[in-house]
């Protein structure tokens, strides 16, 4: 059974950093892109970057380069998000979801989800 | 930056059909992908490859493509189909991916 686990709730206060987890089981980790997909309170899905954990090709929506890392640990199963200077504005649930097929397949598994809450 | 537009809401009595629809430049180009998320749940993928249906997914759930838009049809809608629906796809050089606004279905 394919699963995505992603590490719990987080709560921090401006300028702290973060890394989030997303560990796959059930499938073979290399081999299937795996997704960040942010979601603020009340609003839609956005998405953030993406990365290959076969290869460590990674890419980034315009709108989050330079604002987040991702990253993955092949050895492990894990793919993460990292923020080096959390803002109020970052906010939101986050999720990791495996691409079904290629780079643009559809995400046809999701984790559970992550919430971020920054606040001072 | 590319963007995929969705009217903001859709509503549907019961048994009847709901179509959602997507806009986008490079849909001819791209595939394009459904998603529903009910509150306090991680999204589903309900169509994929603009009208292929996941397994486990209810047969009343299809999608088409025509030129720059993509359409979401749901037959004979249920209660439990009311959710938010997200289209998703890739711009034109399939260098990023991007989600449309979202539309929340009503079913009255």
């Amino acid at each position: 059974e394919v699963q995505l686990v992603q590490s719990g709730a987080e709560v921090k206060k401006p300028g702290e950093s973060l890394k989030i987890s997303c560990k796959g089981s059930g499938y073979s980790f290399t081999s299937y892109w795996i997704g960040w997909v942010r979601q603020m309170p009340g609003k839609g899905l956005e998405w953030m970057g993406i990365i290959y954990p076969g290869d460590s090709d990674t890419r980034y929506s315009p709108s989050f380069q330079g604002q987040v890392t991702i990253s993955a640990d092949k050895s492990i199963n894990t793919a993460y998000l990292q923020w080096s200077s959390l803002k109020a504005s970052d906010t939101a649930m986050y999720y990791c979801a495996r691409q079904r097929d290629g780079y643009n397949g559809g995400f046809d598994f999701w984790g559970q989800g992550t919430l971020v809450t920054v606040s001072s | 930056s590319y963007e995929l537009t969705q009217p903001p809401s859709v509503s549907v009595s019961p048994g009847q059909t709901a179509r959602i629809t997507c806009s986008g430049d490079a849909l001819s180009k791209q595939s394009a992908h459904w998603y529903q998320q009910k509150p306090g749940q991680a999204p589903v993928l309900v169509i994929y490859k603009d009208s292929e249906r996941p397994s486990g997914i209810p047969e009343r759930f299809s999608g088409s493509s025509s030129g720059a838009t993509v359409t979401l049809t749901i037959s004979g809608v249920q209660a439990e189909d009311e959710a938010d629906y997200y289209c998703q796809s890739a711009d034109s050089s399939g260098s990023y991916l991007v989600f449309g606004g979202g539309t929340k279905l009503t079913v009255l």
